[in-house]
């Protein structure tokens, strides 16, 4: 199937500085791009959609000042958590939709905030 | 609006014996349904899909579900467990394709010798 690469796998920052994850899809082109996270021990929350060439769309009672989503290309969007605190440790993971066939997700990015 | 409720937080079983992992829907639409599993510290694969074709769908890794509308269900079954199949399974509705997907808590398969 196709693939979807995100990086870094995990990061460790200090609290108040920003934290930049990539997802991208190696093999197709992605018009949109969905970012999830997953706090321990819970299911995945949807944060926010990533349509290229367009602001995204986030879901309530997610702060789009403080994740910060790009998607310049059809093959990659960039989630930034800015000024990161503790509270914003957790599991961020992405995916990308192929033609509404089929969403593909990336391998994760496990963020602890010291 | 959508809700998945899984009803296992956690199921074990001995290899080779079938598996169970139940899962009710909440959907105002005609709901497409998934699982997912994801194997730790990796990404999520999509096991099988429901979306309003046969009521029995196939997956991957001998794994199948079935959709009962009558009982808002799409319980995932195989019949015979593998230990390569410990993992956490996500039941996941949407509204159609691939937009906007609402995952279950999760059900954790440990699968002992």
């Amino acid at each position: 199937g196709a693939v979807v690469s995100q990086h870094p796998s995990r990061v460790i920052c200090k609290s108040g500085t920003s934290v930049k994850i990539e997802c991208r899809s190696l093999d197709f082109q992605a018009t949109t791009m969905f970012w999830y996270r997953q706090f321990p021990k819970q299911s995945l929350m949807l944060m926010a959609t990533s349509n290229e060439g367009s602001k995204a769309t986030y879901e309530q009672g997610v702060e789009k000042d403080k994740f910060l989503i790009n998607h310049a290309s059809l093959t990659l969007s960039t989630l930034t958590v800015a000024s990161a605190h503790p509270e914003d440790s957790s599991f961020y993971i992405c995916s990308a939709e192929l033609g509404q066939v089929e969403a593909f997700f990336g391998q994760g990015t496990r963020l602890t905030v010291v | 609006a959508q809700s998945v409720t899984q009803l296992d937080s956690h199921v074990s079983v001995s290899e080779g014996t079938p598996v169970l992992l139940r899962c009710n829907y909440s959907s105002s639409y005609s709901p497409s349904l998934f699982w997912y599993v994801q194997h730790p510290n990796k990404g999520l694969q999509l096991l099988l899909k429901y979306t309003s074709a046969a009521t029995l769908v196939k997956g991957i890794n001998g794994f199948e579900a079935e959709f009962k509308k009558s009982e808002t269900s799409f319980h995932l079954t195989k019949p015979s467990a593998h230990m390569s199949d410990a993992a956490e399974y996500f039941c996941v509705v949407s509204r159609g394709g691939y937009n906007k997907l609402i995952f279950g808590a999760g059900t954790r398969l440990a699968v002992h010798p």
